[in-house]
């Protein structure tokens, strides 16, 4: 079984289109994320969520709006997609808050490709 | 803000070598975590270290960390072509919200 598997796995779209990346686990975490990794594989943290509620926000421009319908589930939603906005995105989860202190689990990553 | 550093940015060995990476970050942490990423694949956790400890092994894996020197290093012994990954040491932020990854080390293990 998957832990943490994400839809689509690829996502190629123009800009000023609106789309969601969905991400479920499967391993009965508390906590998910959603990070950025640049063309030259730079990770970056978006968003935290704990137990459905918003943890953190790093400085994600509000186009981007993640949902979290339960404790299992961190979609994100982007709208009017940017150039800049392209890149591979990472849903991942762990066992509670503190990170650092639990290891986190990624999924496979989404492709986003905006022209 | 970015807080740990990997180096070598880059390194490429032969099957059965041992392969070093070093990690470097700003602050103070409660634990330091290493991960690999496959191309085109999602991180997997490899090792965490607490501030406490200095050193840890898991199989092929050896992990040292050095809080008076803020650094960090993964050794991989008898490396594989299979070890051919991306290779990023994590800590958490200040807030404890969220984990800082470096920018990481591709390793290339030719056979």
């Amino acid at each position: 079984d998957t832990a943490v598997s994400q839809t689509p796995k690829y996502l190629v779209t123009q800009m000023g289109n609106d789309k969601s990346i969905k991400c479920e686990q499967n391993l009965g975490h508390d906590t998910m994320y959603w990070y950025k990794q640049d063309s030259k594989k730079f990770l970056k943290i978006m968003f935290s969520y704990n137990n459905k509620e918003l943890i953190i926000n790093e400085t994600v421009p509000n186009r981007f709006s993640p949902k979290s319908p339960d404790k299992a589930h961190l979609n994100l939603h982007i709208n009017s997609l940017e150039l800049g906005d392209s890149a591979v995105y990472f849903c991942a989860s762990s066992q509670d808050q503190g990170a650092g202190m639990y290891e986190q689990y990624f999924g496979p990553g989404t492709r986003l490709t905006v022209t | 803000s970015q807080q740990g550093e990997e180096d070598p940015q880059a390194l490429s060995i032969q099957e059965g070598e041992n392969a070093t990476m070093n990690c470097s970050y700003k602050t103070s942490i409660n634990n330091l975590q290493w991960y690999r990423q496959n191309s085109g694949r999602g991180l997997v956790h490899l090792i965490l270290i607490r501030s406490n400890e200095r050193e840890k092994h898991s199989g092929r894996l050896r992990v040292t960390l050095d809080t008076s020197k803020k650094s960090s290093s993964l050794l991989i012994t008898a490396s594989r072509a299979a070890d051919t990954a991306s290779y990023f040491c994590a800590t958490g932020n200040q807030a404890g919200t969220a984990l800082i990854f470096g920018k990481g080390t591709t390793l290339s293990v030719s056979s």
